[in-house]
């Protein structure tokens, strides 16, 4: 069983849409991340939610929202797509509150603005 | 300020050598936890090992140790015998807390493995 699912693993879209990725985790876990890690290999932190509270909210544009259902479940929508959000966004989750757990990714998913 | 240092952008090692990946951290809290993440040219985000603040020993999984120099700040990987598929990204990454969700990761560094 996939521990944190992502869909699509590839998006390739024009300039100006909106589109959504949607993560789905079976671990059990409470907090669940989203990161953009972008050409360079960089992985930034964009949001975490724990329990369906946001608690993390990076410096990212507001064209980005993060939306949980439950906690098995962090979707990121994008509105009004730019050439600069190609990049691949990861999902991970883990356990809350302690130090001494790693997170779990998702596969990935590969945005491509054209 | 970078709480998490990898100053090795691109490393090279002849297959069934053992390599070493730097790391260093900034922390005041007492409390943390190191981990090291390999991202292979397919994507994915794979988890290696982990060392807690207060172990006194040095974490070891398989051909992967992990060199934790408390005072120094710093948290080396080092991978034995070189295989062909640890070409790979390698990522340093910190967890403060119990308070803090955050992990932060360093910059990565790129190792190739030579036949």
């Amino acid at each position: 069983d996939t521990a944190v699912s992502q869909t699509p693993k590839y998006l390739v879209t024009q300039m100006g849409n909106d589109k959504s990725i949607k993560c789905e985790q079976n671990l059990g876990h409470d907090t669940m991340y989203w990161y953009k890690q972008d050409s360079k290999k960089f992985l930034k932190i964009m949001f975490s939610y724990n329990n369906k509270e946001l608690i993390i909210n990076e410096t990212v544009p507001n064209r980005f929202s993060p939306k949980s259902p439950d906690k098995a479940h962090l979707n990121l929508h994008i509105n009004s797509l730019e050439l600069g959000d190609s990049a691949v966004y990861f999902c991970a989750s883990s356990p809350p509150r302690s130090p001494y757990n790693e997170q779990f990714f998702g596969p990935g998913t590969r945005l491509t603005v054209l | 300020a970078q709480k998490i240092t990898q100053t090795q952008p691109g490393m090279f090692v002849q297959e069934k050598e053992a390599v070493t990946l730097d790391c260093t951290y900034d922390t005041s809290d007492p409390s943390y936890g190191l981990f090291w993440y390999k991202q292979p040219s397919s994507g994915e985000m794979i988890f290696l090992i982990y060392q807690g603040s207060y172990d006194q020993q040095n974490a070891t999984e398989g051909r992967y140790s992990l060199n934790f120099q408390k005072a120094r700040k710093s948290a080396n990987l080092v991978i034995s015998a070189s295989q062909l598929g640890d070409s790979a990204m390698y990522f340093c990454a910190m967890r403060e807390g119990p308070g803090t969700y955050k992990y932060i990761f360093g910059t990565g560094t790129r190792l190739k493995v030579l036949a």
